[in-house]
Parts: structure tokens; C-alpha cells; sequence
């Protein structure tokens, strides 16, 4: 069965803080991405990983970065939250091709204070 | 504006009644994705479609791809309380990786 997990479900921070939300995929997909889902305006891609150590941004890179240090872990790092980055982050991953569906974890939903 | 349109926004039928929701892009899309999505949780994938004209079935779900590529519709049939969630469409329209989601249609289904 198919499986990413996300490292929380839930996560308070304050403004400032250094944020790492974690995403491991045990299908041995090439490609893992990172969106945010915001009311009214849907999901948005931050950043995507199309292998390891290899990132491309997406609409909405700013204020976020990413590393991929092994195939199956994929990390997004808030390096100094801000209220406007409260929102629900959704990671997923991809086979090889550019057509293959995307299989989602459960979601980190982040408040910053 | 949004690229890919959802309609309706929201939905409440009852038990039993079929429905449909649309998703409509003014591109042509290599890839057309169906996904549900539970209240404050990830989306589950339920379909693809690829090919103009394209249908398929899982359960009371049917999806289908128009010929142009460029708007599909998710119909079910005897609606359950079981369906009830937040249905989005995601698309590829570039021939990449990137995909674009619609707001999605909240379904609800009173017992």
C-alpha cells in the first residue's frame, strides 16, 4: 500500500522560529513535492524534488526552502515564520514520469503566533 | 483568476441522489486527477485520465475526460454519507511535474 507520512499533524510556533516539517514516501518515488492548501485559494506548490538532492521551486517558494537528502525524505524549512505562513502543508510524491498521479500524506496543519 | 474551475463550490444531497462535479480548464490538460479529501486531512487519489473521452469507474464513482481535454465531470451514483469530503480535480497542464488543483466542491450527504 501506498504510504507517505507526514512528521506531525499539528504545529504551533511562534514568529521567528526556525520550522522544519518532515516527509518520508516508502514507494521509492523519484519525484516528491510540497504544497500549501489555503481556503479560497486551493493547493499551491512550494517547492518539488525530482531526486535527491535536486529541488525546483514552485509558485510560492518565498520564505520557504527545502533539502532532500535521501530519495525517500523530503524536508520543508520555514527559516523565520510569519503569521501570513499559518496554513495547512501537504507533502506528496511521484513516480518517474511526468504523468503518474501524486499520493499525499495527511497534512501538517501549522499555526504561527 | 483560477486556472482550473470547480462547480459546484458546494453540494448537499441527499442519501441516495446522484450528482456530478465539474472541472473545467481553458487549457488542454495532459492529465486530469480526482482526488477526495476529508475534512482537515490529505487528499485520497481516485482516478486519472489521460485520453479525450477517457471514462472510469471505481464503486458509484465515474469520471470522465471530454474530448478537447479540457473539462472532466465525477459523477455518483446513489450517493452514501460514506462520500461526503471535499472532492478537487488536479491537472497537469504543462507536461510536467507541476499540477494545478481547483478550489474543490464540498460534498454533503444527509442520512
Amino acid at each position: 500500500d501506498v504510504k507517505v507520512t507526514q512528521s506531525s499533524r499539528y504545529l504551533v510556533k511562534r514568529t521567528g522560529e526556525k520550522v522544519f516539517l518532515e516527509c518520508v514516501q516508502d514507494m521509492d518515488h523519484e519525484n516528491m513535492f510540497w504544497y500549501r492548501q489555503d481556503p479560497g485559494l486551493g493547493l499551491r506548490l512550494i517547492y518539488f524534488s525530482y531526486d535527491v538532492k535536486m529541488k525546483e521551486k514552485g509558485d510560492i517558494p518565498e520564505g520557504y526552502s527545502v533539502s532532500r537528502e535521501k530519495k525517500e525524505r523530503f524536508s520543508l524549512i520555514l527559516e523565520s515564520a510569519s503569521t501570513n505562513q499559518t496554513s495547512m502543508y501537504l507533502c506528496a510524491s511521484s513516480g518517474g514520469r511526468p504523468w503518474d498521479e501524486q499520493y499525499f500524506g495527511p497534512g501538517t496543519r501549522l499555526t504561527v503566533t | 483568476s483560477q486556472e482550473l474551475e470547480q462547480s459546484p463550490q458546494s453540494l448537499i444531497v441527499q442519501e441516495g441522489k446522484n450528482l456530478t462535479i465539474n472541472c473545467t480548464s481553458s487549457k488542454t490538460l495532459y492529465g486530469l486527477y480526482w482526488y477526495k479529501q476529508k475534512y482537515g486531512e490529505g487528499l485520497i487519489f481516485l482516478m486519472m485520465l489521460q485520453k479525450g473521452g477517457e471514462e472510469k469507474s471505481h464503486e458509484k464513482i465515474t469520471a470522465k475526460l471530454d474530448e478537447k481535454k479540457q473539462q472532466s465531470s465525477l459523477h455518483i451514483t446513489a450517493s452514501q454519507p460514506s462520500h461526503a469530503g471535499i472532492y478537487l480535480c488536479g491537472a497537469d497542464i504543462t507536461g510536467t511535474y507541476k499540477y494545478i488543483f481547483g478550489t474543490g466542491t464540498r460534498l454533503k450527504v444527509l442520512a
